[in-house]
């Protein structure tokens, strides 16, 4: 089964930037999905198709997809953004998560 | 604007079937594929499976033999049985869209519920 590895956790002070990776083989060829989730809430989408923003989501979240690793991209880092990130994939019109990265800001 | 809402038994007892119903509400459920996904506590997100509104359905393989995903369109509503469940079942369980296409995310999703087995 295919897998997707995040890193526990990434930490940034506040005006900072925060990357967060999202590792698969070959992800490059996939599209890859990014949700926000904080604490006792549902998951947000915050950018899908590698790289597009859904209507309502800051530019500051951008994001990016090439060979064995996707980018998510936090600029200008705000206290608000303090959550969890997934990315998500299909593969084999089967869902995979990542293993999630927890945001802190400093 | 969709909105989903997931409902059923806060507590399930070990061995038996844990039963949830999403109901789809502010539009309809046809044309799209509808999800399950769960959360044990502290942990990631796990895809359960997913039915188009026609009754086609795939599952993650780690759950398929214990996985049922039913949808009923009169109602609107789509719903998830999970047998035999242990105390490893017990998470948050949400409902989502997914528009059927690769490039597509899981874009509604509903506030989840929480689901305890235990005796």
């Amino acid at each position: 089964s295919y897998v997707l590895t995040q890193p526990p956790s990434v930490s940034v002070a506040p005006g900072k930037t925060a990357r967060i990776t999202c590792g698969g083989n070959n992800i490059g060829s996939k599209s890859v999905h990014w949700y926000q989730q904080k604490p006792g809430q549902a998951p947000v989408l915050v950018v899908y198709d590698d790289s597009d923003r859904p209507s309502g989501i800051p530019e500051r979240f951008s994001g990016s997809n090439s060979g064995n690793t996707a980018t998510l991209t936090i600029s200008r880092v705000e206290a608000g953004d303090e959550a969890d990130y997934y990315c998500q994939v299909w593969d084999s019109s089967s869902g995979v998560f990542g293993t999630g990265t927890k945001v802190t800001v400093l | 604007q969709v909105q989903l809402q997931e409902s059923g038994p806060g507590l399930v007892k070990p061995s038996e079937t844990l039963s949830l119903t999403c109901t789809v509400s502010g539009g309809s459920i046809s044309s799209y594929y509808w999800s399950w996904i769960r959360q044990p506590p502290g942990k990631g997100l796990e895809w359960i499976g997913y039915i188009y509104y026609s009754g086609s359905t795939n599952y993650n393989p780690s759950l398929k033999s214990r996985v049922t995903i039913s949808v009923d369109t009169s109602k609107n509503q789509f719903s998830l049985k999970l047998s035999s469940v242990t105390a490893a079942d017990t998470a948050v369980y949400y409902c989502a869209r997914w528009p059927g296409s690769m490039l597509s995310p899981m874009d509604v999703w509903g506030k989840g519920t929480t689901v305890t087995v235990s005796s």
